[in-house]
């Protein structure tokens, strides 16, 4: 089973800033298959970035994915209030599927 | 539009069991795999279960081998979850989630989930 540790735990910053959350695989995944998500409380999920590095249907290009193999990375240029959540990565490259554990991004 | 809606949960014993459904619609349903990812209260999201779009391949976790079973009738357009010999860390969130494409392994589409609550 792949692990994902992400970090930092909580991150806090201020609209306008830049963020950047990290995500560390216990092995490598396979094809970067590594998506990220975001949630607001009491909502599903939201799909951010699939493949390391893709932008998934609707998502502002304020969101960025990058990395390979065990290290991967998810930048929000600009902070709208909006972005203020928690965020998971999750690798779907092997089986069984998993999450980490998630950043909460809170507003400084 | 895709909208799914999760149904099925609430208070349970321990040991016990429940069925839980998810009903799809707004796209070509037997065209995607379906999952189940859960959420206990105020922790991160765990995958539970996938089901191929003819249901002919299935896979679960280790901590849901053996006690879930994901199964789907095309003709309904409706996935399910039947989850046995439950515990309290059972105790979650239970969404239905639509792969992105149809076999992606990411979820573009979930539903709001149903809540099961393990407790005596």
């Amino acid at each position: 089973e792949i692990v994902l540790t992400q970090s930092p735990g909580t991150l806090s910053l201020s609209p306008g800033e830049r963020a950047t959350l990290s995500c560390w695989a216990s092995q490598r995944v396979s094809n970067n298959y590594l998506a990220w998500y975001q949630q607001t409380p009491g909502r599903a999920p939201r799909l951010l970035i699939y493949a390391a590095s893709s932008r998934a249907t609707g998502i502002p290009d304020r969101f960025s994915g990058a990395g390979s193999e065990t290290d991967f990375t998810l930048t929000i240029s600009r902070l709208e209030p909006e972005d203020f959540a928690v965020y998971y990565c999750q690798q779907y490259g092997s089986f069984p599927y998993t999450f980490g554990q998630g950043t909460k991004l809170e507003i400084k | 539009e895709v909208h799914l809606v999760e149904s099925g949960g609430g208070l349970v014993k321990p040991g016990g069991s429940l069925r839980l459904s998810c009903t799809a619609s707004g796209f070509s349903f037997s065209s995607y795999n379906m999952n189940w990812v859960r959420q206990a209260p105020g922790k991160g999201l765990e995958w539970v279960s996938s089901i191929s779009s003819s249901g002919s391949f299935v896979k679960y976790p280790d901590s849901a081998e053996g006690r879930f079973t994901i199964s789907r009738d095309n003709a309904k357009n409706l996935v399910y979850l039947e989850v046995n010999s439950l515990r309290a860390e059972d105790t979650a969130v239970y969404y239905c989630a639509r792969d992105t494409d149809s076999w992606s392994g990411h979820f573009s589409f979930w539903g709001l989930g149903t809540l099961v609550t393990v407790s005596s």
